[in-house]
């Protein structure tokens, strides 16, 4: 299988604890994006990559989030101190730098409850 | 601000007739439209999408229409299937990210 993968895909956590989530995008693409959906919403932009260097952060993400992609390939999201409104799923996506149709392929997601 | 909205949360339609879902924006520096389904428990899977040059796109069943005066876009389905029953999100891609609108969840009905 040659998409998108995310691990784990599902997070159950205790409020206050931290969390990492895992994403390995196609292998030739140079963009990786994370989003976060809620219930009844659509995916909200928390950040994207080109290679290793982060783009754009969203507003969304607080200084309790971070994400990292250390050598271009695989990324990691972390939430610091999680409470009950990081309860979403996180979704991972990727592109190549240039397409002709925009396209950005998603992986399944991480759906992280937080009691 | 919603830049991107989809003012129909549901919508029902029987099988074999057309699914029309809406969507606007308020931004008109967008590069590109895309339209995505998505299938609870999975990340949502492309569809179709539209360079903001052009009015219209197909494929197979699947058109879009872009009205960059109105600053509307629709996804036509014809003929629906059963199996078109998803959730469907308009996106608009500028400055090399997606920005969705809230989905519209469509039922097509034997």
């Amino acid at each position: 299988d040659t998409g998108v993968s995310q691990d784990p895909r599902h997070k159950i956590t205790k409020r206050g604890q931290n969390v990492t989530f895992r994403c390995d995008p196609i292998s030739e693409h140079n963009r990786l994006y994370w989003y976060r959906q809620t219930l009844g919403q659509g995916p909200e932009f928390l950040t994207y990559f080109q290679n290793e260097a982060q783009l754009e952060k969203s507003r969304l993400l607080s200084d309790r989030f971070s994400a990292e992609r250390p050598k271009g390939s695989f990324s990691t999201l972390e939430i610091q101190r999680t409470e009950q409104g990081d309860s979403a799923m996180y979704l991972c996506a990727s592109s190549l730098l240039v397409t002709n149709t925009g396209e950005l392929f998603f992986g399944e997601g991480s759906r992280l409850t937080v009691l | 601000d919603q830049q991107v909205k989809q003012n129909s949360p549901s919508l029902s339609v029987q099988e074999g007739r057309i699914s029309i879902l809406n969507c606007d924006y308020t931004n008109s520096m967008f590069d590109y439209f895309l339209w995505y389904k998505k299938y609870p428990a999975e990340g949502p899977t492309f569809l179709i999408s539209i360079s903001s040059i052009k009015d219209k796109n197909e494929d197979g069943r699947f058109t879009v229409f872009l009205n960059k005066s109105a600053k509307h876009l629709s996804l036509h389905i014809v003929p629906s299937q059963p199996g078109d029953s998803a959730v469907y999100f308009c996106a608009a891609l500028k400055s090399g990210k997606l920005i969705f609108g809230q989905g519209t969840e469509l039922s097509v009905k034997p």
